[in-house]
């Protein structure tokens, strides 16, 4: 069966601090990837996805970075965390592209900046 | 992305059906209805998903108007565990995956 993991689950971050969320499915091969973030009281917003090893698609402007180094494994970066990136932040996968799968999310990662 | 409008927020009683209304006046032919959950602190869950008949699985039964511009969530034994959001989305063509969440509806399961 296919699993999804997250980590770390909860960090705590200064302003201007680095950030590394990793995010790694077992169990399928070629997965669509996906990095949401949900602010505090408020939906989620879609802020990459990446149908493959390497390529990288943004939905919003932001202060983050995504890479795929490897088929199942999408990570989620910043050089120097601001206020605004605090948020609970979820890696999902799908099985392809058309409308006939749904959406599996992994367990988040809450993220605090101070 | 054509947008969906759910109330706020809902309450039932245990044991008792659920219905949980969308509206999605400006669906296109090519939108699927999708609809998940959040329980607190943790990802949303799939429930449920259709384009134009009436779909039923485990978790619950989703009714599609025949215009398309209105469904239904319906979970036919409210149970404690099913007090979550319930988001309504719409999702085409090739975009499945990159869903537009709004702020769905909070229901409230009474024992």
């Amino acid at each position: 069966s296919q699993t999804i993991h997250q980590w770390p689950a909860t960090l705590v971050q200064p302003v201007g601090s680095p950030l590394s969320l990793e995010c790694t499915v077992e169990g399928t091969s070629n997965p669509n990837l996906y990095w949401y973030r949900q602010a505090a009281g408020r939906g989620l917003q879609l802020l990459f996805y990446s149908v493959g090893i390497g390529q990288i698609s943004s939905e919003v402007p932001q202060n983050l970075s995504a890479s795929r180094p490897q088929d199942r494994q999408f990570i989620l970066s910043s050089k120097k965390l601001l206020l605004s990136d605090s948020g609970f932040y979820l890696c999902a996968w799908t099985r392809d592209s058309a409308n006939t799968g749904e959406l599996f999310f992994g367990e988040g990662s809450r993220l605090t900046v101070l | 992305d054509a947008k969906t409008t759910q109330p706020n927020s809902m309450e039932s009683n245990e044991e008792e059906p659920v219905h949980l209304p969308c509206n999605h006046s400006t669906i296109s032919g090519t939108d699927y209805i999708h609809w998940y959950r959040q329980l607190p602190s943790q990802g949303p869950e799939y429930v449920i998903h259709g384009l134009t008949s009436n779909v039923n699985n485990r978790m619950a039964s989703l009714a599609i108007a025949e215009d398309r511009k209105s469904s239904t969530l319906i979970l036919h034994r409210a149970t404690l565990r099913d007090a979550a959001v319930y988001y309504c989305i719409l999702a085409g063509g090739t975009s499945y995956g990159k869903l537009t969440f709004g702020q769905g509806t909070i229901l409230t399961v009474h024992p």
